[in-house]
């Protein structure tokens, strides 16, 4: 399994607060991806990276943030957090010459 | 960006084989065509991927049409491990990143 996890599982939170979810990866791979997954949709793109500092908007980025210090660790944070935001956040990896993308277990969110 | 469509749901019986299909009808020359799946209450994972010629891997088969404006993901031996939402997507050559779009899938059901 490819060295991929996410932080925390579960978080429950209430509204306006702000939450931050942690994806880091042991693999040295070049391009991150945060995801979120709703009933009746598939996975949807909010932002992605393609470097250290390099980031940039997937479809619903609207609301999200995100930061990539180093290689290993892509921060997501939902600086007011709002009911819609109630999801479960997925985080991917994806490097060398593979075009195949590697997830996480995933993050559950509620917020309330 | 193109789309895919696939059936919402399908069933199989356990041990016969299970023919996944999947249009993309506005699919461009550089599209790659992937197969993800995803188990219950966990993140995707990677089945196959091509992008003209048909592909076989220890997981399943891909046969892509001529005209590349479908393709069916094949399970030679369906197991109940195999029950999941099978997702087809076309990776995003337009950006020049490996930004994926996916669908709502097909959710496969294995009768014992």
């Amino acid at each position: 399994d490819a060295g991929i996890t996410q932080s925390p599982r579960h978080k429950v939170t209430e509204t306006g607060t702000p939450v931050t979810l942690r994806c880091h990866q042991t693999e040295n791979h070049r391009y991150m991806y945060w995801y979120r997954q709703d009933p009746g949709h598939g996975l949807r793109l909010i932002h992605y990276s393609y470097g250290v500092k390099d980031t940039d908007k997937g479809e619903v980025s609207d609301g999200y943030s995100v930061s990539r210090s180093k290689t290993e660790d892509f921060l997501l944070t939902l600086e007011s957090a709002t009911s819609s935001q109630t999801s479960v956040y997925f985080c991917a990896i994806q490097g060398g010459s593979s075009d195949t993308q590697y997830f996480g277990p995933g993050t559950r969110l509620t917020v309330l | 960006d193109a789309k895919t469509t696939q059936p919402n749901s399908m069933e199989s019986n356990e041990e016969e084989p299970v023919h996944l299909p999947c249009n993309h009808s506005t699919i461009s020359g550089t599209d790659y065509i992937h197969w993800y799946r995803q188990l219950p209450s966990q993140g995707p994972e990677y089945v196959i991927h091509g992008l003209t010629s048909n592909v076989n891997n220890r997981m399943a088969s891909l046969a892509i049409a001529e005209d590349r404006k479908s393709s069916t993901l094949i399970l030679h031996r369906a197991t109940l491990r195999d029950a999941a939402v099978y997702y087809c997507i076309l990776r995003d050559s337009g950006s020049g990143t490996y930004k994926y779009i996916f669908g709502t899938g097909t959710r496969l059901k294995v009768l014992a």
